[in-house]
């Protein structure tokens, strides 16, 4: 069974940092490209993050470019975002994926002062 | 940056057909994957590649994609099909991922 496990979300102050793990098992991870898509209070779905399957390749929504770094853990099968200089607006559900089939219950992080 | 349209809402009376559609420049290029997603959960994937069905989800899902526009429909909608519907494809390089803005399903 497909199991992706999302944790490191929370309350953060605007400004602040938080880093985001997404434990993956049931599949071969390794091979395969992985996203961070997050959903907003009561919004729509929106695509933030992809790595390759090795790591070298990584691109980013504009919205977050800078400020954001994915990375991955192919000996651990774990998926990473660093969260920098966060804003109210990066208040979300951060969903960890392997697009298109397979995707986690998510993690809330809550930019707030 | 590339977008993928749809509607807000559509609604329907159950057994009737439901049909949601996705416009995009890049469609007639790119395939269009559609989501499912019930209040609280996470997203299902209802159909890939334009016009297949994963295993599990009921033969009333179907997709097709013609031109600038996908189109996921719902054939004898019921009840429990009630849900916000996504579409979803890349750019035209393939490198940027894109969701459309939802569409939500009433069903009553």
């Amino acid at each position: 069974e497909v199991q992706l496990v999302e944790s490191g979300g929370g309350l953060v102050q605007p400004g602040g940092s938080l880093r985001l793990s997404c434990a993956a098992s049931g599949f071969t991870f390794f091979s395969n490209w992985m996203y961070w898509v997050r959903q907003a209070p009561g919004k729509g779905l929106v695509w933030v993050s992809r790595i390759n399957s090795d790591g070298r390749s990584t691109t980013y929504a504009d919205s977050v470019k800078g400020r954001f770094t994915i990375s991955r853990d192919n000996a651990k099968n774990t998926l990473y975002l660093q969260m920098n200089s966060l804003r109210v607006e990066d208040t979300a559900v951060y969903y960890c994926a392997s697009l298109p089939d397979y995707w986690g219950q998510g993690t809330l992080v809550t930019v707030s002062s | 940056s590339y977008e993928l349209t749809q509607a807000p809402s559509v609604s329907v009376s159950p057994g009737q057909t439901a049909r949601i559609t996705c416009s995009g420049e890049t469609l007639p290029r790119r395939y269009a994957y559609w989501y499912q997603q019930k209040s609280g959960q996470a997203p299902v994937l209802v159909i890939y590649e334009d016009s297949k069905r994963p295993s599990g989800i009921p033969e009333r899902f179907s997709g097709s994609s013609s031109g600038t526009m996908a189109t996921l429909t719902i054939s004898g909608a019921q009840v429990e099909d009630e849900a916000d519907y996504y579409c979803y494809s890349t750019d035209s390089s393939g490198d940027l991922q894109v969701f459309g803005g939802g569409t939500k399903l009433t069903v009553l």
